[in-house]
């Protein structure tokens, strides 16, 4: 099993709608969680860490779940800005961060 | 505040020359990492380094590739000779300390084409 794993998409979504995907992760012991945003042809941009009690910012949700090894990004009335790749990224026991390959987003008018 | 500064933006080279990569992290990052990103992918580490000592550089192909961050604030990645498949972005990336919640801070990246 990989260590991290993510849907590649692309995920199709019309302006406005709710869209959400996951990331699972294989090392139990991981520590920190984060989403990365990359816009096409340029470098990663943190989005927001994940906390385990979840968090969210505006219209942006990130979660845990530390039972099923996953952790989740909500986007609520998404916009066309918001098309990007979503990388998911943790902090494994040895303090390094994995990544994962990334889901790709694409919000339609 | 200024941030990571990548140079070149572009390089174009033939199979079997070298290639040189500069970056300058954000003034007081202790922590400086090397991606080679390919296209469709997520950034795999080449070699992270705290101050100028080499934390992991376990994915480095060392026959080829080679990194220094001598005074412990910029550094250079090189490649000798390339491959086509090294073909990629090179990302430099620094934070304040590694394995803290601090985010990582990305430079532009330099494009390599290997031809």
């Amino acid at each position: 099993r990989k260590e991290v794993e993510q849907d590649p998409g692309p995920f199709n979504v019309p302006e406005g709608a709710t869209v959400a995907f996951n990331c699972t992760y294989s090392n139990s012991a991981s520590q920190s969680f984060f989403w990365y945003r990359q816009d096409c042809r340029k470098e990663p941009k943190l989005l927001m860490s994940v906390y385990s009690s979840g968090n969210e910012d505006g219209r942006f949700t990130a979660q845990l779940n530390r039972a099923s090894q996953y952790i989740s990004l909500l986007i609520r009335d998404s916009k066309l800005s918001d098309s990007a790749t979503y990388l998911c990224v943790f902090l494994d026991s040895n303090y390094q961060l994995i990544w994962g390959a990334g889901t790709k987003l694409i919000i339609k008018p | 505040e200024a941030g990571v500064a990548q140079s070149p933006r572009y390089k174009i080279i033939e199979k079997r020359q070298s290639v040189a990569f500069w970056c300058n992290p954000i003034s007081g990052h202790a922590t400086l990492y090397w991606y080679q990103q390919i296209l469709g992918q997520g950034p795999k580490l080449l070699i992270q380094f705290q101050n100028n000592g080499v934390v992991d550089d376990s994915q480095l192909p060392k026959d080829r590739f080679s990194a220094e961050r001598l005074k412990g604030v910029d550094s250079t990645l090189k490649i000798q000779p390339a491959k086509l498949e090294d073909s990629a972005v090179y990302l430099c990336a620094s934070t304040v300390r590694a394995g803290s919640n601090s985010p990582l801070h990305f430079g532009n990246g330099t494009r390599l084409t290997v031809t």
